[in-house]
């Protein structure tokens, strides 16, 4: 399954919505994951499910979608949003794949 | 707290093998699937291969072609990757990974370099 994202970069301000989008090139339920990658650091899940928010995630991280859709929403952008953000699929394994990757810049 | 601890990158040559180890602590490892992953410079998360929680199963991604060993001791709660025929295309920063649920990921190591060169 090829997974989708877009924009590949993100230019916003401090306070500003993200909304990130990653998409699906067959029907995957709900089975959708999104994470977040500092530089130096491995990925964080940040929401499961499309859209349940993992433990200890803040509630400006939310995520919907189902089918072939999917959007990741930060309602008000923090300067320590600034990362790539990735969605990965597992409706359909092995193998779990991943987005190319959505770069948030403030 | 969860702690993932990867070692044993290096740098090799083409056709060379490596073992990868990956300690585990903070958590039942044995009730767990874990995996191992890789991550090349500017490119997402590649899946590599699991080993079940169930002690038995195991799978790969084709691009391991034979050539990659996946294998966990609960004793010692370590999860390993044998690599075998290196190639160029194997360089990356290689993370082992424990599922939160089924094929999502909630822990990840800080991962270890191989270099194939």
């Amino acid at each position: 399954i090829v997974m989708t994202q877009s924009p590949a970069t993100l230019p916003l301000s401090p306070g500003e919505r993200a909304i990130l989008s990653c998409w699906a090139s067959q029907n995957i339920r709900g089975n959708l994951a999104w994470y977040q990658q500092k530089p130096g650091q491995p990925p964080r899940l940040l929401i499961y499910g499309a859209s349940t928010r993992a433990p200890g995630i803040p509630a400006r991280f939310s995520g919907s979608g189902f089918g072939t859709e999917f959007t990741l929403t930060i309602s008000s952008l923090q300067s320590e949003d600034v990362a790539v953000y990735y969605c990965q699929q597992y409706d359909e394994w092995p193998p779990v794949t991943f987005g190319q990757g959505t770069k948030l810049e403030i | 707290e969860v702690q993932l601890v990867e070692s044993g990158g290096a740098v090799v040559q083409p056709g060379g093998s490596l073992r990868l180890s990956c300690a585990a602590s903070g958590f039942t490892f044995n009730r767990f699937t874990l995996h191992w992953f890789r991550q090349a410079p500017g490119k997402s998360p590649e899946w590599v291969s699991l080993f079940s929680r169930n002690g038995v199963t195991t799978f790969y991604a084709d691009f391991v072609r034979g050539r990659f060993t996946i294998s966990r001791d609960n004793s010692r709660n370590s999860l390993y990757l044998e690599m075998h025929s290196l190639t160029t295309e194997d360089s990356a920063l290689y993370y082992c990974a424990k599922e939160h649920g089924t094929m999502y990921f909630d822990s990840w190591g800080l991962g270890t370099r191989v270099t194939v060169s």
